[in-house]
């Protein structure tokens, strides 16, 4: 167990639908990341967040966003789903900014399928 | 951009046998991480290597490290069926601000 909590595990929804997910960071990491994993892309880093601030943008879609709280838990939203966002979403964490410089924690993901 | 690559993409041994990972990575990098994956499941990070080091040993792993090859090797030694997973090298991007993973290595040990 990393520490890393995610809500829900499983989803399943429609096209064009919204989503929010859910991540818990292991106690005193500040930052945040987020990963979507599929069978063509591989592991994709999406966004990363510390203490509350945005900090590196990856590979993410203008349909997602996502947000860390004053208690440092983070949501993603994926609005306007398509069927290719079928995925597993991850979410990491570490003690600190710098992201490759570090270890990072995952949570068991939330697996997203859209029909 | 995918950063890392491993080698071979699928690998089948018995267990007591030794299974050798190998991962290529195209620029400069600060260090080096070896994750795991059992199917389906999180990520656990098994072992970060700096770009200052050339080996690193954590129980039964070893990984090495040549930036003057831009490669990495993971090595475990005497397998067990637990170990049956997927591995994967992260680096660092060009920005130094995100880890950049590869698609991995699947590793299957019979028992």
């Amino acid at each position: 167990d990393s520490g890393v909590t995610q809500t829900p595990k499983h989803l399943i929804t429609a096209t064009g639908q919204r989503v929010t997910l859910r991540c818990s960071p292991r106690s005193g990491d500040l930052s945040v990341y987020w990963y979507q994993q599929s069978l063509d892309q591989g592991l994709q880093f999406l966004i990363q967040y510390y203490n509350g601030e945005e900090r590196a943008k990856g590979n993410i879609l203008e349909r997602f966003s996502a947000q860390q709280f004053p208690d440092l838990h983070s949501e993603l939203n994926l609005s306007s789903l398509e069927l290719g966002d079928s995925a597993l979403y991850f979410c990491a964490s570490s003690v600190a900014t710098g992201g490759p410089l570090y270890p990072q924690f995952f949570g068991p993901g939330t697996r997203l399928t859209v029909l | 951009s995918q950063q890392g690559e491993e080698d071979p993409q699928a690998l089948s041994i018995q267990e007591g046998e030794n299974a050798t990972m190998n991962c290529s990575y195209k620029t400069s990098i600060n260090n080096l991480q070896w994750y795991r994956q059992n199917s389906g499941r999180g990520l656990v990070h098994l072992i970060l290597i700096r770009s200052n080091e050339r080996e690193k040993h954590s129980g039964r792993l070893r990984v090495t490290l040549d930036t003057s090859k831009k490669s990495s090797s993971l090595l475990i030694t005497a397998s067990r069926a637990a170990d049956t997973a997927s591995y994967f090298c992260a680096t660092d991007n060009q920005a130094g601000t995100a880890l950049i993973f590869g698609k991995g290595t699947t590793l299957s040990v019979s028992s």
